[in-house]
């Protein structure tokens, strides 16, 4: 068990729909990040906030979006739902920020399925 | 800009026998890298790192890494290989300074008895 929590662990939804994906990091760490595994895409990140404010951004639609509450916990928005948004989301979670050497631990990830 | 690349997709090895998974990487500056592995329907989990210092660096459940700067390779080692090591592993490199992580591909291990 890394520590980090995802909810829901499935979610079937219809296209044109919305969902919002939650983690909870390990207590203690105050960076979040966001993936999604697809099996033609391979493990893509897709954002990372810290302390509450976004840091790196990387492959992320803009149907997407997120954030990260004064609790540290945080949220993953997709709206517009396609067929192809269908992969498994993984949250991470570290300790540090830029520069630092800090390993990631990884949530057990929400699958979704887009029909 | 900072990428990885896995060279193989699949790597195949009889129990016993040592194994090595590769890995190649570019970064502007100095390169953090890491190990992770993925078991079936579950997150990745961190094996090892290296940030400085020795260029063999041991990890968890007997795997090693390798860091070869001149060849800007990562290769994950493990002298006798276990079926139980048979899953997806991913390089990962970042900038140092930097905040993104980048993952390669994954390498999918079999490891037959």
């Amino acid at each position: 068990d890394s520590g980090v929590t995802q909810t829901p662990k499935h979610l079937i939804t219809a296209t044109g729909q919305r969902v919002t994906l939650r983690c909870s990091p390990r207590s203690g760490d105050l960076s979040v990040y966001w993936y999604q595994q697809s099996l033609d895409q391979g493990l893509q990140f897709l954002i990372q906030y810290y302390n509450g404010e976004e840091r790196a951004k990387g492959n992320i639609l803009e149907r997407f979006s997120a954030q990260q509450f004064p609790d540290l916990h945080s949220e993953l928005n997709l709206s517009s739902l396609e067929l192809g948004d269908s992969a498994l989301y993984f949250c991470a979670s570290s300790v540090g920020l830029a520069g630092a050497s800090n390993e990631q631990f990884f949530g057990p990830g929400t699958r979704l399925t887009v029909l | 800009a900072q990428s990885v690349a896995q060279p193989e997709d699949q790597v195949n090895v009889a129990e016993g026998n040592p194994l090595t998974v590769k890995c190649t990487y570019s970064v502007s500056g100095n390169p953090y890298l890491f190990w992770y592995v993925q078991y079936p329907n579950r997150g990745l989990q961190f094996l090892l790192k290296y940030i400085t210092g020795d260029n063999l660096v041991k990890g968890s459940y007997g795997f090693e890494a390798e860091f070869n700067k001149s060849q800007t390779s990562f290769h994950l080692k493990k002298p006798s290989a276990l079926v139980s090591d048979s899953a997806l592993y991913f390089c990962a490199v970042r900038d140092g300074g930097g905040f993104k992580t980048i993952f390669g591909a994954g390498t999918r291990l079999f490891v037959k008895a």
